[in-house]
């Protein structure tokens, strides 16, 4: 059975960093696409980053650009997110997706002083 | 980036009725390699999202025949033939064309 864990999430200050981790397990990982998608307290989905099944490609929604880097461990089965210069704004549940059909059950992370 | 617009916003449903979910995307959803890239999500309370249709009508692993997609370009239908209890929480439309994927606002449904 396929699962994805999410693990990392925390308490941290404004401008401060976290990494979050997934590990993947029941699939052959470095065949699939992988992204963070995130919701805020009481909010909608957003979709965060993509990377490419070998890390070659990777993109990011303008709200985290230059502050978060997505990318992978093959070897490892593990997608990383780590995200620096923390806002306020980044406090969410993020979601650890394959191929946008596969969740995992989430990381909280929440950002405040 | 594309906007995705989903109507209504909420519905209470009776149990055993139908229920339909619009969504509709500021531009065309249809890929030069002709398949249309839009996916429909159940949150359930307290739950991760899951994954229901794929491709506007193409139902997913497990999921139950009486949810159905359709729609082309720009508009899309999620139909729940017979609503059941377990069908609470929230929709999701989103768009897989080109990144940023981008989700509707969500549709709450809940029942009488």
């Amino acid at each position: 059975e396929m699962q994805l864990v999410e693990s990392g999430g925390n308490l941290v200050q404004p401008g401060g960093s976290l990494r979050l981790s997934c590990a993947a397990s029941g699939f052959t990982f470095s065949s699939y696409s992988m992204n963070w998608v995130r919701q805020a307290p009481g909010k909608g989905l957003e979709w965060v980053s993509y990377i490419n099944n070998i890390g070659s490609g990777k993109d990011y929604a303008d709200s985290v650009k230059g502050r978060f880097t997505i990318s992978r461990d093959n070897a490892k089965n593990s997608l990383y997110l780590q995200m620096n210069s923390l806002r306020a704004e980044d406090t969410a549940i993020y979601y650890c997706v394959r191929k946008m059909k596969n969740w995992g059950q989430g990381t909280l992370v929440t950002v405040s002083s | 980036d594309i906007v995705m617009t989903q109507t209504p916003l909420s519905l209470s449903v009776t149990p055993g009725q139908p229920a339909s979910i619009s969504c509709k995307s500021s531009e065309s959803l249809l890929h030069t390699d002709g398949k249309t890239y839009l996916n429909w999500y159940l949150q359930r309370p307290g739950q991760s999202p899951q994954l229901l249709i794929y491709e506007v009508s193409k139902r997913f692993s497990g999921v139950p025949d009486r949810f159905s997609g359709s729609g082309s370009g720009t508009d899309f239908t999620l139909k729940i033939s017979r609503v059941e209890a377990d069908d609470v929480g929230v929709y999701y439309c989103m768009e897989s064309i080109e990144l940023p994927w981008t989700f509707g606002q969500g549709s709450k449904v809940e029942i009488k």
